[in-house]
């Protein structure tokens, strides 16, 4: 069973940039979409983006200019890097592994395993 | 973007009662839609992918049925386990967009 992990500093300060990793482990990173997804308090799940085989980025448009993802195949962890954080950046941060399913002519892509998150708050 | 809408936001429902929770996208998706449970304090664990199929290990009282624009995720009978916010997720293209949570609450 793949197992994720979070791990960066819980607090960060207006304007400066949050860094988050997650490691993986019982699988490779390799050929899979790997996305980080994050939780405003008492809100809902908003898409960052995601790396693919350590080199193909998507991300959402909404936060395109500030973010940058990345993957280490020889390490097994992706990484988040969200510059220039504001107060509205505070959240619990996943990181989660696309699984797929192939099924009449379709691939059909979920979030099958996530971390546990790691809350990031943004405060000076 | 396409835009994911649930509905109701809460509910308030007893042990053994069948719930259904819809979800709706601005535009067709087909059958590229996902279910998620999320309990206080855990992460999301999926329910159902591609619509209608039961990811495995998941019990059988959820299903989930719907393709272009409308869906639904039903408990047969809930149990006291299944007090909790669910999620739909949009899973064509992206950006992978969530519904805002239905949260289903002890009555």
């Amino acid at each position: 069973q793949v197992q994720l992990q979070e791990s960066g500093p819980g607090l960060v300060k207006p304007s400066e940039t949050l860094s988050l990793t997650c490691t993986v482990s019982g699988g490779s990173i390799s050929n899979y979409y790997w996305s980080w997804i994050r939780q405003s308090p008492g809100k809902g799940l908003e898409w960052i983006g995601y790396t693919y085989d350590s080199g193909s980025t998507n991300y959402n448009p909404s936060l395109k200019s500030r973010v940058t993802i990345s993957g280490d195949t020889s390490k097994n962890q992706f990484s988040l890097k969200l510059s220039s954080v504001t107060a509205a950046d505070t959240a619990v941060y996943y990181c989660a592994r696309e699984g797929f399913y192939s099924g009449s002519g379709r691939n059909y892509y979920y979030f099958d395993n996530w971390g546990q998150g790691t809350l990031v708050t943004v405060s000076s | 973007d396409i835009q994911m809408t649930q509905s109701p936001s809460s509910l308030s429902a007893s042990v053994g009662d069948r719930v259904t929770i819809t979800c709706r996208a601005s535009q067709s998706i087909s059958t590229y839609l996902n279910w998620y449970q999320q309990k206080p304090g855990k992460a999301p664990k999926l329910l159902i992918y591609a619509a209608s199929s039961l990811q495995s290990g998941v019990p059988s009282r959820f299903s989930g049925s719907g393709s272009g624009t409308d869906f639904t995720l039903t408990i047969s009978s809930l149990q006291p386990e299944d007090f909790a916010t669910y999620y739909c997720q949009r899973s064509y293209s992206t950006p992978k967009t969530f519904g805002q949570g239905t949260k289903v609450e002890i009555k």
